[in-house]
Order: C-alpha cells, then sequence, then structure tokens
C-alpha cells in the first residue's frame, strides 16, 4: 500500500507565474489536509477537504490560492501569481475518515512540495 | 489563542544517551495529543497518540507523557541511534467536528552524535 505521494517533489517558479501541487492520498482515504511550513517554523493548516468538498479552508490566503479535491484524480493546491513569501514546503495529509477529533484518526503525512520563487 | 511551545528548540545528545523533549500547550477544549518525528526533507511520521484520559504511552524506545491539568507533555527517548537524529513536533487537536486543524509546534531538532 502505497503511502500519501505528492508531486513534484521541488517546484521553481519565478514570480507571478502559478504553481500547481498534486496530493494522491493513501488508498482507501477520502479525506486530504495540506498544511505549510515557512522556514523556521511550523506547519500551519490550509485546508481540509473530502471528495469533491471543502470542509474547513480557514488557513488558506484568501487571495490567488485554492484547492481542490476532485471525484477522480489527485486533490490539487493552486497558487496564483506567486510571491517570493510563498516560498515554502507545502505537505499534504490523508486520512480514512474524517475530522481530528476523535483517538485514533491519524494523519499520513506525504514528503512535501519544496516551491521556490525566484 | 491556541498554541503549542516546544523545548528545547534543538538538543544535540551521544549516542546511547537518554534525552526528554518538553511541549507546553494552551489549546483549548483539548482533544488529544501527538508526536510526530519528520526527518530532513521528509514528512512528519506519527509516534503517539494520546488521549485527556491517558498519562503516557510507549512506542518502542519513545515514550510519551501528559499532563492534562497543567496541560505539558513530555517525549522520551532511551538509548538514542544515530537514525532519531530529526525533528521532533508536538502537535494537538481541539474538539471540533468536521474540522481538520492540527496545531503544531515548531518542534525540537535532536542530533544524536557518535
Amino acid at each position: 500500500n502505497a503511502g500519501v505521494m505528492q508531486n513534484p517533489r521541488h517546484l521553481v517558479r519565478r514570480r507571478g507565474q502559478e504553481a500547481r501541487l498534486r496530493c494522491s492520498p493513501m488508498k482507501g482515504h477520502s479525506h486530504v489536509y495540506w498544511y505549510r511550513q515557512l522556514p523556521e517554523e511550523g506547519l500551519k493548516f490550509m485546508v481540509y477537504l473530502q471528495k469533491e468538498n471543502i470542509i474547513d479552508e480557514s488557513g488558506m490566503p484568501k487571495e490567488r490560492f485554492s484547492a481542490e479535491f476532485p471525484k477522480e484524480g489527485p486533490s490539487i493546491l493552486r497558487i496564483q501569481q506567486v510571491v517570493r513569501g510563498d516560498s515554502a514546503a507545502y505537505f499534504c495529509a490523508s486520512s480514512p475518515v474524517g475530522g481530528l477529533a476523535d483517538e485514533g484518526k491519524t494523519q499520513y503525512f506525504g514528503p512535501g512540495t519544496r516551491l521556490l520563487v525566484l | 489563542k491556541n498554541q503549542v511551545e516546544q523545548s528545547p528548540q534543538s538538543l544535540i545528545i551521544l549516542e546511547g544517551k537518554n534525552c526528554t523533549l518538553q511541549c507546553n500547550y494552551t489549546v483549548s477544549p483539548f482533544s488529544n495529543l501527538r508526536w510526530y518525528k519528520q526527518d530532513t526533507g521528509r514528512g512528519p511520521v506519527s509516534l503517539t497518540i494520546m488521549t485527556f484520559s491517558e498519562n503516557t504511552k510507549s512506542n518502542g524506545r519513545y515514550t510519551a507523557t501528559l499532563d492534562a491539568d497543567t496541560k505539558q507533555s513530555s517525549l522520551h527517548i532511551t538509548a538514542s541511534q544515530l537514525s532519531d537524529s530529526a525533528s521532533y513536533i508536538c502537535v494537538v487537536s481541539a474538539i471540533a467536528s468536521n474540522t481538520g486543524k492540527l496545531i503544531f509546534g515548531q518542534g525540537t531538532t535532536l542530533q544524536v552524535k557518535p
């Protein structure tokens, strides 16, 4: 059973370009979470999605950032018109059931995509 | 404000020695606390999960403790190995339905030297 897969592992963009980050959850997992880790900082929650639904996007910047998790295919985190401050590691995690309030709902993390904006 | 603070920020120990990492949190209402290990360039991997009613939980050479009254947790590593060199992250979840929020500490960077 393959783990959470993210691609690309490294992405370089110039200011103003678009960045698309992909996440394929573990087999059987229908809940996906995106986190951002800025240099020298801890991970910060961005968005929580189920298939075709955004459940909680309270951590997403209001502009330029969007996320989707279609019925078929990977989850996509899209950053439009990137700026240097977007440079960070973006981690995706998945879980077999939703929410985090109950014991045992471990989130399994992917290896991350490291975005560098020049 | 929900926060998770870890100490020390970094730690260097010799192979074979024990160490203890600390985590203080102000998350409320509390649901569970997790310790993750993050190797350089990799995603976090779960070590332990503890709920309000649990005081201690072990995973091999890793033992986590939780004091929900003082809102403190520790991660004790016994007989350290070179492969223990990593960042150890304390993560707290608040009670909430249908949300994905985990609150992460900044981590303690552990370096084990031969």
